[in-house]
């Protein structure tokens, strides 16, 4: 199975702060690669896919990059909505796998 | 309006068996291939089985193979998720989506004696 590790695991930024997480996969996926946000007591929300592809109706301050087995997921001015927890998937090969998560707080 | 809807969860003994139903609406089922995601209590995101738009090619995670069936129904543009020999560490929400694209709301699954 493939291995996606996220960093940091949580996260305190200030409002209007350029926040970035990093995933890395254990091998390379090429640009197979999904970014979530989840908040609680809701579904996860599709943000980012292909590495780099923005969903329709995601805020533009959201871009994903990156390629093989790095890539980060960007918030370039943080908003108070933007409070969740963001997971990367990798969707190369079966099983899925997700990575553990990052918890974004503001301070 | 673009919908997925998950019902069919509950409380269920260890060895027991469960089956979730998710009602798809507003897109092309059949175009879609579909999975299920879960989340445990306090935990992260599993995907746990997943079936393919035309083939119907199904693949499961490890640590339910053998144990769950999923299966699509294109006519009531339903996907299911038959669960048997269900244990402590399935309890979780359990969520259908299509090609993670569309998400459901999530189902409670609870094992528990």
């Amino acid at each position: 199975d493939i291995q996606m590790t996220q960093s940091p695991s949580s996260l305190s930024a200030s409002v209007g702060d350029r926040v970035t997480i990093t995933c890395r996969a254990s091998q390379s996926i090429s640009s197979y690669l999904n970014w979530y946000q989840e908040k609680p007591g809701k579904a996860p929300k599709l943000l980012i896919y292909a590495a780099s592809s923005s969903v329709g109706g995601v805020p533009s301050r959201f871009s994903g990059g990156g390629s093989g087995t790095v890539f980060t997921l960007t918030i370039s001015t943080l908003q108070p909505e933007d409070v969740a927890t963001y997971y990367c998937q990798q969707s190369y090969s079966i099983p899925y796998t997700f990575g553990q998560g990052t918890k974004l707080e503001i301070k | 309006e673009v919908q997925l809807l998950e019902s069919g969860g509950g409380l269920v003994q260890p060895g027991g068996s469960l089956r979730l139903s998710c009602a798809a609406s507003g897109f092309s089922f059949s175009s879609y291939a579909m999975s299920w995601v879960r989340q445990a209590p306090g935990k992260g995101l599993e995907w746990v089985s997943g079936i393919s738009d035309s083939r119907g090619t199904t693949d499961y995670a490890n640590s339910v193979r053998g144990r769950f069936i999923i299966s699509r129904d294109i006519s009531k543009n339903t996907l299911y998720l038959q669960m048997n020999s269900l244990r402590a560490e399935d309890t979780a929400v359990y969520y259908c989506s299509g090609t993670f694209h569309i998400w459901g709301q999530g189902i409670m699954v609870s094992v528990s004696s």
